[in-house]
């Protein structure tokens, strides 16, 4: 089944806690990103990945880093979370750079305390 | 900023017409206009997009005006499953770019 898998689904942490979210597809998509959503901000794109090695800053990439060392996999770096980072996260990917197909994961959930 | 305005919310009544509004005054001539719909938390889903041209799918159909500078998303028969925050958003189609969503429509189905 094609999918974008997110691990974990919720995460509870505390300040300053390093953590990762990761985000797998097992389409053989080029184009990666996440997104943050907060209440009355909708969706806002902290980075994306254009493919193997390429990443680039999106909206908001301010307290997270990314790496894309292989295609199927492209996780989220929290180096030192603050509670502003309290959010849903969402991964997605698409097979070129036409968005029309992106598919999204389930979402992580992010407490940081 | 995202370059489209949207109502925040709107209601319709189950098996009538939805249709919804976007503002996109600063279109470019080569950007199209994409909407996506999210259900309750879940993420994203594609609806349609389009750069001029009505457009229809299974889904829904896409209105854009002559002067590009608006368009509306019309559900022809909405059903209580369509209830979500539906997303309007313009970009150059097969560019590498970050995305922009704005805040959206929520859109409520009335039973």
């Amino acid at each position: 089944e094609a999918q974008v898998t997110q691990n974990p689904r919720y995460l509870i942490t505390v300040t300053g806690k390093k953590l990762t979210v990761t985000c797998s597809q097992n389409m053989n998509h080029e184009y990666m990103s996440w997104y943050r959503q907060d209440p009355g901000l909708g969706l806002r794109q902290i980075y994306y990945s254009m493919n193997v090695e390429v990443t680039d800053k999106g909206d908001v990439p301010e307290g997270y880093k990314v790496s894309r060392k292989e295609k199927r996999n492209f996780p989220l770096i929290l180096e030192s979370p603050s509670p502003n980072q309290t959010s849903l996260y969402f991964c997605a990917s698409s097979p070129t750079r036409d968005y029309e197909t992106q598919y999204f994961g389930p979402g992580t959930r992010l407490l940081v305390l | 900023d995202a370059k489209t305005t949207q109502p925040p919310s709107m209601d319709c009544a189950e098996g009538r017409a939805a249709n919804l509004p976007c503002n996109h005054s600063t279109i470019s001539g080569n950007e199209y206009v994409y909407w996506y719909r999210q259900i309750h938390s879940q993420g994203p889903q594609y609806i349609i997009h389009g750069l001029k041209n009505n457009e229809t799918n299974e889904m829904a159909s896409l209105i854009i005006t002559e002067d590009r500078k608006s368009s509306t998303l019309i559900l022809p028969h909405a059903t209580l499953r369509d209830t979500a925050v539906y997303y309007c958003i313009v970009r150059v189609a097969s560019r590498d770019d970050k995305i922009i969503f704005g805040k959206g429509t929520r859109l409520h189905i009335l039973p």
